[in-house]
């Protein structure tokens, strides 16, 4: 059974801060795999998806990583700011439809 | 640009009543999902449909039915509700398996 593990479950940075966040996953066999984040009271907004395929995605100051064979990703905020403050979360897909989310890393950026 | 619209926004039920909820989305998707978001168990999948006419069962399908009579729409059934169904509920849609998911906003439902 797929298990999502993102650590730490909160963080709390300075602004301007350049940060990462973990996503771990047991099973290696994915096709895929997606960051989000979930503004308070608000859906999922999708931020990157990397194919299993690939190692890494870019989109401005965001840059996603994947190892499959070490069942890691990792999600790397430049210059953090005030906005980027929300809970990120990893979510993985293998072969059944089934995306296997993890529990989600709360980030605070201070001004 | 709507994306994915669910309705209502917020329920409040009592035990035993039934109630849909919709999900409509416009960007022409064929994948379309329901998920549940609870405090300490995050997301979890319990249906989902690969085109207009099939539904199939996710992680946690028991208590809901669903039905995708039209593409661009996929409605969650709840035909008796349970207390422990109080959650927030959301609604997906992508355009095929390996392409990224557009969420809803949400349904926080109560059942009291």
């Amino acid at each position: 059974k797929q298990e999502v593990t993102q650590i730490p479950a909160a963080l709390s940075v300075p602004e301007g801060e350049n940060l990462v966040l973990n996503c771990s996953f047991t099973d290696s066999a994915i096709y895929n795999l997606q960051w989000f984040r979930q503004d308070p009271g608000k859906g999922l907004t999708s931020l990157l998806l990397i194919q299993s395929s690939q190692r890494e995605q870019t989109s401005g100051r965001l840059n996603a990583s994947l190892d499959k064979s070490s069942g890691r990703s990792t999600l790397y905020i430049a210059a953090s700011q005030p906005g980027d403050s929300a809970t990120y979360l990893c979510a993985v897909k293998g072969k059944s439809e089934k995306l296997v989310f993890g529990k989600g890393t709360k980030l605070t950026v201070n001004p | 640009n709507a994306g994915v619209t669910q309705t209502p926004k917020f329920r409040v039920l009592k035990t035993g009543q039934s109630m849909t909820l919709l999900c409509a989305q416009d960007m022409n998707h064929e994948y379309m999902y329901w998920y549940r978001q609870d405090p300490g168990m995050g997301l979890r999948l319990i249906h989902y449909s690969v085109g207009e006419g099939t539904t199939a069962k996710g992680e946690v399908p028991d208590g809901y039915n669903v039905s995708r009579l039209k593409k661009q729409n996929f409605l969650l059934g709840l035909e008796s509700a349970a207390p422990s169904q109080t959650s927030v509920y959301f609604c997906a849609s992508s355009s095929n398996r390996n392409q990224p998911q557009h969420f809803g906003d949400g349904t926080r439902l109560s059942i009291l």
